[in-house]
């Protein structure tokens, strides 16, 4: 059983970064595809990129494109991501969710979510 | 990108009854590469369907999945209270800029 564990809420002035991670137990990270998946307050769910299986390579939404970075750190099985320049509008909650064993990509294991707030 | 409509946007049932939710791709969707998630507030998405019709392990076979090309319907056939909570259908579609997309969401809410 997959378990997958959030860092804790973030509070960021518009134009810094933040660097959320999701920390993997009961299956390691290389035996995973990870993907992260953010929330607006309100509002529905919006991809942000993952592994690709068909491409064998990382790829991110065209919308988040040069913003941000998915990175992975077997030794510890904690996956990260990155956004840059932030803005008001990424203020959300952030999820990283596991790619199921199934053709095509579903997210079968969510994290619990981790709330970043932008505000000046 | 392909873009997914779900319809109702809200819908108003009462326990025990039918809920019929449809999801429409403005394209269609390759291998009918399309899933099925409920979300009941301040939790994560939960995996109902995946590949338009399987069922997700644990998943209740009162839920169940149907459709093919750009048309897609999720089906409770019985509500139960814990069911009251927003469904949201997402597909993966491989050669796109943005591969993976997900609705609006539906709302289902008690009557």
């Amino acid at each position: 059983q997959v378990q997958l564990v959030q860092s804790g809420a973030e509070v960021k002035k518009p134009g810094a970064s933040v660097k959320v991670s999701c920390k993997v137990s009961g299956y390691t990270l290389t035996e995973l595809s990870m993907h992260w998946v953010r929330q607006a307050p309100g509002k529905g769910l919006e991809w942000m990129g993952g592994f690709d299986p068909e491409d064998g390579e990382t790829i991110y939404a065209q919308k988040f494109q040069g913003r941000v970075t998915m990175t992975e750190d077997t030794s510890t099985d904690t996956a990260y991501m990155e956004l840059s320049s932030l803005r008001s509008e990424d203020t959300a909650v952030y999820y990283c969710a596991r790619d199921g064993v199934a053709p095509g990509i579903y997210f079968d294991s969510w994290g619990q979510g981790t709330l970043v707030t932008v505000s000046s | 990108e392909i873009v997914l409509t779900q319809s109702p946007g809200t819908l108003s049932l009462s326990p025990g009854e039918r809920a019929t939710l449809s999801c429409r791709a403005s394209q269609s969707v390759s291998s009918n590469y399309l899933a099925w998630y409920q979300q009941k507030g301040g939790q994560a998405p939960r995996l109902l369907i995946y590949g338009a019709s399987s069922r997700a392990t644990g998943i209740p076979d009162r839920f169940s999945g149907s459709g093919s090309g750009t048309d897609f319907t999720l089906t409770i056939s019985r509500l139960e209270p814990e069911d009251f909570a927003v469904y949201y259908c997402q597909q993966y579609h491989h050669y796109d800029t943005s591969p993976l997309t997900f609705g609006g969401g539906t709302k289902v809410e008690i009557k």
